[in-house]
């Protein structure tokens, strides 16, 4: 039972480069989110995704991109990379809205 | 616009000395509220769902309530490895993500 599984873990970035952090679920769960987590900040929602598709911007959308072309996979797209972005990224998925989400264990991101 | 107001930000308790978690809320619309457990370094664990006014929770040391305003955590004879950071977490009736608080981070000491 892997869940929700991000990779990488860890990763360095220099302003102006570019990556997109991985997400993949084998719960079969419709809905999928994007979430940055910032020290004292909680966790304020990037994207999120209703279904293979179908993707929605959340508050702090700008900087990013998401696609969602199957179930499993939700990637997040950085472009053009910034200090501002350096944060704790969590992907998460939920069977149905309003249930609980299960949540990755995070991707720590530094801009330097 | 949804807001989720967390207090105390930080609590320090002793090994067995109960005490409680708030969360206040404005919404349109309540739908459901969330809590999560996160330990540092790893992604939140979900605790409970509210539905509704007078409802209540237990898990182990761990109990939540919920008015038309508030939640409580409970904590009751909390041990050190309760220590974590506690997110409540609101869904509205419109609309399918949840909003976070920033979170009460527990710490319990032997």
């Amino acid at each position: 039972n892997a869940g929700v599984t991000q990779t990488p873990k860890f990763r360095i970035l220099k302003i102006g480069q570019s990556m997109t952090l991985q997400c993949t679920q084998d719960m079969n769960h419709n809905y999928m989110y994007w979430y940055r987590q910032d020290p004292g900040m909680g966790l304020k929602l990037i994207y999120y995704s209703v279904g293979a598709g179908i993707t929605d911007k959340g508050e702090v959308p700008n900087g990013y991109n998401v696609s969602r072309s199957t179930t499993e996979d939700f990637p997040l797209r950085l472009e053009l990379a910034a200090p501002s972005q350096t944060s704790v990224y969590f992907c998460a998925s939920s069977e149905k809205t309003g249930r609980g989400y299960t949540f990755g264990s995070g991707t720590r991101l530094t801009v330097v | 616009e949804d807001q989720v107001t967390q207090s105390p930000e930080a609590l320090r308790l002793q090994e067995g000395e109960s005490s409680s978690l708030n969360c206040s809320y404005t919404v349109s619309g309540l739908r459901g509220l969330f809590w999560y457990r996160q330990d540092p370094g790893k992604g939140p664990e979900f605790l409970f769902t509210l539905y509704s006014a007078g409802e209540e929770k237990e898990k182990e040391r761990l109990k939540a309530t919920l008015t038309k305003k508030e939640s409580f955590l409970h904590i009751t004879a909390p041990k050190p490895e309760d220590s974590a950071t506690y997110l409540c977490a609101v869904h509205q009736t419109s609309g399918s993500r949840l909003t976070f608080g920033e979170g009460t981070q527990l710490t319990v000491n032997p």
